[in-house]
Protein backbone atom coordinates (compact mmCIF):
# COMPACT_ATOMS: atom_id res chain seq x y z
CA UNK A 1 0.00 0.00 0.00
CA UNK A 2 1.03 3.69 -0.65
CA UNK A 3 0.89 4.26 3.20
CA UNK A 4 1.14 2.54 6.77
CA UNK A 5 -1.98 0.55 7.37
CA UNK A 6 -3.14 -0.19 10.82
CA UNK A 7 -5.92 -2.40 11.82
CA UNK A 8 -8.96 -2.58 13.36
CA UNK A 9 -9.21 1.66 13.58
CA UNK A 10 -11.40 0.81 16.33
CA UNK A 11 -11.77 -2.11 19.29
CA UNK A 12 -13.54 -2.49 22.03
CA UNK A 13 -12.91 -4.99 24.60
CA UNK A 14 -13.60 -5.92 27.61
CA UNK A 15 -11.57 -5.69 30.42
CA UNK A 16 -9.04 -8.74 30.93
CA UNK A 17 -9.34 -9.60 27.56
CA UNK A 18 -6.48 -9.77 25.05
CA UNK A 19 -6.19 -7.62 21.82
CA UNK A 20 -3.76 -8.02 18.89
CA UNK A 21 -3.32 -4.61 16.85
CA UNK A 22 -1.50 -4.91 13.68
CA UNK A 23 0.45 -2.48 11.54
CA UNK A 24 1.47 -2.64 8.04
CA UNK A 25 4.69 -0.64 7.38
CA UNK A 26 5.65 1.29 3.99
CA UNK A 27 7.02 -1.34 1.60
CA UNK A 28 11.34 -1.28 1.77
CA UNK A 29 11.13 0.59 5.44
CA UNK A 30 13.39 -0.88 8.06
CA UNK A 31 12.45 1.22 10.63
CA UNK A 32 8.90 0.59 12.86
CA UNK A 33 7.42 2.65 15.96
CA UNK A 34 4.35 1.86 18.38
CA UNK A 35 3.54 4.57 19.89
CA UNK A 36 0.22 5.05 22.28
CA UNK A 37 -1.60 8.31 22.34
CA UNK A 38 -3.81 8.54 25.52
CA UNK A 39 -6.70 11.06 25.80
CA UNK A 40 -4.97 14.38 25.93
CA UNK A 41 -1.61 13.10 26.19
CA UNK A 42 1.54 13.61 24.15
CA UNK A 43 2.82 10.06 22.25
CA UNK A 44 4.00 7.78 24.00
CA UNK A 45 6.97 5.62 22.94
CA UNK A 46 6.21 1.98 23.15
CA UNK A 47 8.61 -0.02 20.77
CA UNK A 48 10.89 0.28 17.76
CA UNK A 49 12.04 -2.44 15.35
CA UNK A 50 15.54 -1.93 12.97
CA UNK A 51 15.75 -4.67 10.36
CA UNK A 52 16.91 -7.29 12.45
CA UNK A 53 18.27 -5.86 14.82
CA UNK A 54 17.14 -6.71 18.56
CA UNK A 55 14.12 -4.55 19.19
CA UNK A 56 14.10 -1.32 21.81
CA UNK A 57 11.60 -2.51 24.12
CA UNK A 58 12.29 0.55 26.37
CA UNK A 59 8.75 2.35 26.33
CA UNK A 60 6.45 -0.50 27.00
CA UNK A 61 4.69 0.17 30.23
CA UNK A 62 4.39 -3.76 31.25
CA UNK A 63 5.03 -7.13 30.90
CA UNK A 64 1.39 -7.45 29.67
CA UNK A 65 2.82 -5.78 26.61
CA UNK A 66 4.55 -7.63 23.63
CA UNK A 67 5.58 -7.02 19.84
CA UNK A 68 6.43 -8.76 17.21
CA UNK A 69 7.71 -8.16 13.67
CA UNK A 70 8.90 -10.46 11.07
CA UNK A 71 11.60 -9.28 8.80
CA UNK A 72 10.87 -5.76 7.78
CA UNK A 73 6.89 -6.57 7.13
CA UNK A 74 3.70 -7.05 9.54
CA UNK A 75 4.22 -5.79 13.09
CA UNK A 76 1.44 -6.84 15.84
CA UNK A 77 1.27 -5.73 19.03
CA UNK A 78 -0.30 -7.66 21.73
CA UNK A 79 -2.07 -6.88 24.88
CA UNK A 80 -2.57 -9.23 27.61
CA UNK A 81 -5.28 -9.00 30.27
CA UNK A 82 -6.56 -5.28 28.73
CA UNK A 83 -6.85 -2.61 31.45
CA UNK A 84 -9.22 0.49 31.39
CA UNK A 85 -6.08 2.38 31.69
CA UNK A 86 -4.48 0.69 28.51
CA UNK A 87 -7.67 3.01 26.53
CA UNK A 88 -6.04 4.95 23.97
CA UNK A 89 -4.80 5.15 20.41
CA UNK A 90 -2.38 3.35 19.39
CA UNK A 91 -0.03 4.74 16.42
CA UNK A 92 2.33 2.82 14.39
CA UNK A 93 4.66 4.24 11.90
CA UNK A 94 7.99 3.66 9.89
CA UNK A 95 10.43 4.92 8.20
CA UNK A 96 12.96 4.26 5.51
CA UNK A 97 15.81 3.44 7.81
CA UNK A 98 16.91 4.24 11.75
CA UNK A 99 19.85 6.80 10.60
CA UNK A 100 21.04 10.33 9.97
CA UNK A 101 19.90 10.90 6.68
CA UNK A 102 16.34 9.46 7.21
CA UNK A 103 13.92 10.27 9.89
CA UNK A 104 10.87 11.33 8.77
CA UNK A 105 8.80 8.77 10.07
CA UNK A 106 5.02 7.81 8.28
CA UNK A 107 2.20 7.10 10.84
CA UNK A 108 -0.70 5.15 10.60
CA UNK A 109 -4.13 6.27 11.58
CA UNK A 110 -4.10 4.19 14.10
CA UNK A 111 -6.25 1.58 16.42
CA UNK A 112 -8.48 3.51 18.98
CA UNK A 113 -8.69 0.51 21.93
CA UNK A 114 -11.52 1.31 24.34
CA UNK A 115 -10.97 -1.01 27.39
CA UNK A 116 -14.90 -1.46 29.31
CA UNK B 1 9.09 17.45 34.05
CA UNK B 2 8.11 15.91 30.16
CA UNK B 3 10.94 16.17 27.90
CA UNK B 4 9.03 18.18 25.15
CA UNK B 5 6.51 21.00 26.49
CA UNK B 6 4.26 22.66 24.29
CA UNK B 7 0.65 24.85 24.88
CA UNK B 8 -2.69 23.14 24.60
CA UNK B 9 -4.67 25.40 22.67
CA UNK B 10 -4.21 28.26 20.52
CA UNK B 11 -6.76 30.23 18.77
CA UNK B 12 -6.44 32.56 15.85
CA UNK B 13 -8.76 34.78 13.12
CA UNK B 14 -8.40 33.46 9.37
CA UNK B 15 -5.70 35.55 8.03
CA UNK B 16 -3.73 36.09 10.71
CA UNK B 17 -0.59 34.47 11.95
CA UNK B 18 -0.26 31.60 14.53
CA UNK B 19 2.41 31.05 16.08
CA UNK B 20 3.05 27.66 18.13
CA UNK B 21 5.96 27.19 20.65
CA UNK B 22 7.62 24.46 22.34
CA UNK B 23 10.72 24.00 24.76
CA UNK B 24 12.82 20.97 25.12
CA UNK B 25 15.21 19.16 27.07
CA UNK B 26 17.71 17.24 25.78
CA UNK B 27 20.65 19.29 24.63
CA UNK B 28 21.79 16.66 22.59
CA UNK B 29 18.82 16.77 20.02
CA UNK B 30 19.98 16.70 16.53
CA UNK B 31 16.47 16.68 14.73
CA UNK B 32 13.74 18.96 15.76
CA UNK B 33 10.35 18.25 14.14
CA UNK B 34 6.50 19.93 13.63
CA UNK B 35 3.69 17.06 12.86
CA UNK B 36 0.18 17.59 11.98
CA UNK B 37 -2.52 15.83 12.60
CA UNK B 38 -5.92 16.10 11.37
CA UNK B 39 -9.08 14.79 13.48
CA UNK B 40 -9.71 11.02 12.25
CA UNK B 41 -6.12 10.96 10.21
CA UNK B 42 -2.41 9.69 10.98
CA UNK B 43 0.17 12.27 11.84
CA UNK B 44 1.58 13.65 8.84
CA UNK B 45 5.34 15.55 9.12
CA UNK B 46 5.18 19.16 8.07
CA UNK B 47 8.79 20.28 8.70
CA UNK B 48 12.02 19.64 10.40
CA UNK B 49 15.39 21.23 11.29
CA UNK B 50 18.74 20.59 12.16
CA UNK B 51 20.06 21.44 15.01
CA UNK B 52 22.53 23.62 13.50
CA UNK B 53 20.07 25.61 11.88
CA UNK B 54 18.54 28.47 13.43
CA UNK B 55 15.45 28.89 10.65
CA UNK B 56 14.01 27.06 7.86
CA UNK B 57 10.99 28.30 5.65
CA UNK B 58 8.95 26.28 3.76
CA UNK B 59 6.31 28.85 1.79
CA UNK B 60 3.67 29.87 4.65
CA UNK B 61 5.50 27.94 7.82
CA UNK B 62 8.56 29.23 9.26
CA UNK B 63 10.38 27.39 11.88
CA UNK B 64 12.79 28.83 14.48
CA UNK B 65 14.96 27.17 16.84
CA UNK B 66 16.86 28.83 19.41
CA UNK B 67 19.32 26.01 20.72
CA UNK B 68 20.57 27.82 23.47
CA UNK B 69 17.20 28.36 25.11
CA UNK B 70 15.91 24.75 23.45
CA UNK B 71 13.10 26.51 21.99
CA UNK B 72 11.39 25.81 18.99
CA UNK B 73 8.45 27.58 17.42
CA UNK B 74 6.04 27.36 14.15
CA UNK B 75 4.97 30.34 12.79
CA UNK B 76 2.02 29.72 10.00
CA UNK B 77 1.31 33.47 7.75
CA UNK B 78 -1.91 33.57 6.74
CA UNK B 79 -3.50 31.18 8.49
CA UNK B 80 -6.60 29.23 6.98
CA UNK B 81 -9.54 27.47 8.49
CA UNK B 82 -8.17 23.91 6.83
CA UNK B 83 -4.64 24.45 9.27
CA UNK B 84 -6.77 24.08 12.13
CA UNK B 85 -5.67 20.48 13.57
CA UNK B 86 -2.87 19.58 16.68
CA UNK B 87 0.84 20.47 15.89
CA UNK B 88 3.15 18.28 17.56
CA UNK B 89 6.43 19.06 18.30
CA UNK B 90 9.25 16.03 18.22
CA UNK B 91 12.84 16.04 19.19
CA UNK B 92 15.28 12.74 18.64
CA UNK B 93 18.55 13.00 19.65
CA UNK B 94 21.86 10.99 17.92
CA UNK B 95 22.58 7.57 18.74
CA UNK B 96 18.68 7.22 19.04
CA UNK B 97 16.48 8.43 16.27
CA UNK B 98 13.15 7.43 18.10
CA UNK B 99 11.29 10.98 17.99
CA UNK B 100 10.09 12.06 21.61
CA UNK B 101 6.94 13.96 20.92
CA UNK B 102 4.86 17.04 23.14
CA UNK B 103 1.01 16.66 23.89
CA UNK B 104 0.44 19.00 20.88
CA UNK B 105 -1.11 22.08 20.54
CA UNK B 106 -4.87 22.68 19.29
CA UNK B 107 -5.01 25.69 16.37
CA UNK B 108 -8.42 26.55 16.05
CA UNK B 109 -8.92 29.15 13.48
CA UNK B 110 -12.23 31.32 13.40
CA UNK B 111 -13.38 33.21 10.97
Amino acid sequence: GAGVSQSPSNKVTEKGKDVELRCDPISGHTALYWYRQRLGQGLEFLIYFQGNSAPDKSGLPSDRFSAERTGESVSTLTIQRTQQEDSAVYLCASSLAHSELNTEAFFGQGTRLTVV
Amino acid sequence: GEDVEQSLFLSVREGDSSVINCTYTDSSSTYLYWYKQEPGAGLQLLTYIFSNMDMKQDQRLTVLLNKKDKHLSLRIADTQTGDSAIYFCAESSGGSYIPTFGRGTSLIVHP
